[in-house]
């Protein structure tokens, strides 16, 4: 069956310092995948996807990028954290529909 | 552009009593339709989905949804509802037309509060 992993659960990272989130897909093969930032616990925004290796597309201007340097990879970074890069991040796969990672409570302080 | 539309923040029902989270969506072409669940700080929880035939869509933990074309809805219901169904509950449409990415719009979530 097919899984995915994201790490860590949650980080209090200082406003300017560097970020890298990763996700892991398991039991599939070139998966679609997402990047989504929830802020306030209730809507979510698409940041980034990846139909495969290499190819990223962003959806929005902001101070964050992704990569996706293998298949089941996709890793979301900053250089530098501003205070409104906090929320809740959630790394998803799919296809018709989605299956969603735990999520990151990042905190920038 | 599609869109989807949640119109309550918040549903609140008593314990055994039937429950709507109401949807409607806007979309070019015949949409796919989700339901998620979301508990603190988790991530969502994929409920039922309807892609084509019947309107009524049975899904996880006794919910459902029907799929009203004329109405551009797709409202979540549930018989009778548990004080362990309080989440939040989020809606999602795709165009079909989207090519490979298959993007999922959501809605702004409903927060169901079920009590004793």
């Amino acid at each position: 069956s097919q899984t995915i992993h994201q790490w860590p659960a949650t980080l209090v990272q200082p406003v300017g310092s560097p970020l890298s989130l990763e996700c892991t897909v398991e039991g599939t093969s070139n998966p679609n995948l997402y990047w989504y930032r929830q802020a306030a616990g209730r809507g979510l925004q698409l940041l980034f996807y990846s139909v495969g290796i290499g190819q990223i597309s962003s959806e929005v201007p902001q101070n964050l990028s992704a990569s996706r340097p293998q298949d089941r990879q996709f890793i979301l970074s900053s250089k530098k954290l501003l205070l409104s890069d906090s929320g809740f991040y959630l790394c998803a796969w799919g296809g018709y529909g989605y299956t969603f990672g735990s999520g990151t409570r990042l905190t920038v302080v | 552009a599609q869109s989807v539309a949640q119109p309550e923040d918040q549903v609140n029902v008593a314990e055994g009593n039937p429950l709507t989270v109401k949807c409607t969506y806007s979309v070019s072409g015949n949409p796919y339709l989700f339901w998620y669940v979301q508990y603190p700080n988790r991530g969502l929880q994929f409920l039922l989905k309807y892609i084509t035939g019947d309107n009524l869509v049975k899904g996880s933990y006794g919910f459902e949804a029907e799929f009203n074309k004329s109405q551009t809805s797709f409202h979540l219901k549930k018989p009778s509802a548990l004080v362990s169904d309080s989440a939040l509950y989020f809606c999602a449409v795709r165009d079909p037309n989207t090519g490979t990415a298959s993007k999922l719009t959501f809605g702004t979530g409903t927060r169901l509060q079920v009590t004793l």
